[in-house]
């Protein structure tokens, strides 16, 4: 049962564009959710987070939108620049499972110059 | 600085031999864990060390030995591995305690292969 999804594996977005990459959770107990970006044959690089009681997170061109309602969770990227080409991987936990991290399956994001 | 380092970036061992994955961070950081990743997968966890004791081990064969020597190095000993062990190995740490923050923070990585 996959509790975080990411139901679009991939997206491509010209330069200079919003890319706007989304995920799903079905677990109301998860209270932390952060988005990684990962290169091949790398680590993946932590980008951003929010906490629950937020529903909004910016840091330069990345901001993360929390609509707790809907389960939904979403990473803008503004502008977006061929280096952001990467796969974007959605995350949560919660107090209650060790803090553990919950991934999802990864959006693989295709910036075009 | 939040930088997590691994030795060595690449593997290649026999399904006889034994080696060691090394970790080393100096954030500060009093948690620490090891992963396991295949192609276009997220990574998948194996193990976590919460101030330099096991707090968890996800049903991992025996074959995968962890030790966490003190705050800021873990280990991880191979011993009898099987070619689908081949992936990518990370490891990651993170702050623990009354900490209202909660992200982990991955090295680079051991690329392993078993032949």
């Amino acid at each position: 049962d996959q509790q975080v999804k990411q139901n679009s594996p991939s997206l491509s977005v010209q330069e200079g564009r919003i890319s706007i990459l989304n995920c799903d959770y079905t677990n109301s107990m998860f209270d932390y959710f952060l988005w990684y970006k990962k290169y091949p044959a790398e680590g993946p690089t932590f980008l951003i987070s929010i906490s629950s009681i937020k529903d909004k997170n910016e840091d330069g061109r990345f901001t993360v939108f929390l609509n707790k309602s809907a389960k939904h969770l979403s990473l803008h990227i503004v502008p977006s620049q061929p280096g952001d080409s990467a796969v974007y991987f959605c995350a949560a936990s919660n107090a209650g499972n060790n803090r553990k991290l919950i991934w999802g399956l990864g959006t693989s994001l295709a910036v075009n110059p | 600085d939040t930088e997590v380092t691994q030795t060595p970036k690449h593997l290649v061992m026999g399904m006889t031999n034994k080696k060691s994955l090394k970790c080393e961070q100096h954030m500060g950081h009093r948690a620490m864990y090891w992963y396991k990743q295949k192609a276009k997968k997220p990574p998948e966890l194996m193990f976590v060390y919460s101030y330099e004791k096991l707090s968890i081990n996800e049903s991992v064969p025996s074959r995968f030995s962890p030790e966490c020597p003190n705050s800021s190095l873990l280990n991880l000993h191979l011993h009898a591995l099987q070619p689908e062990d081949s992936a990518l190995y990370l490891c990651a740490s993170s702050q623990q305690g009354h900490s209202s923050s909660y992200e982990q923070y991955f090295g680079p990585g051991t690329r392993l292969t078993v032949t």
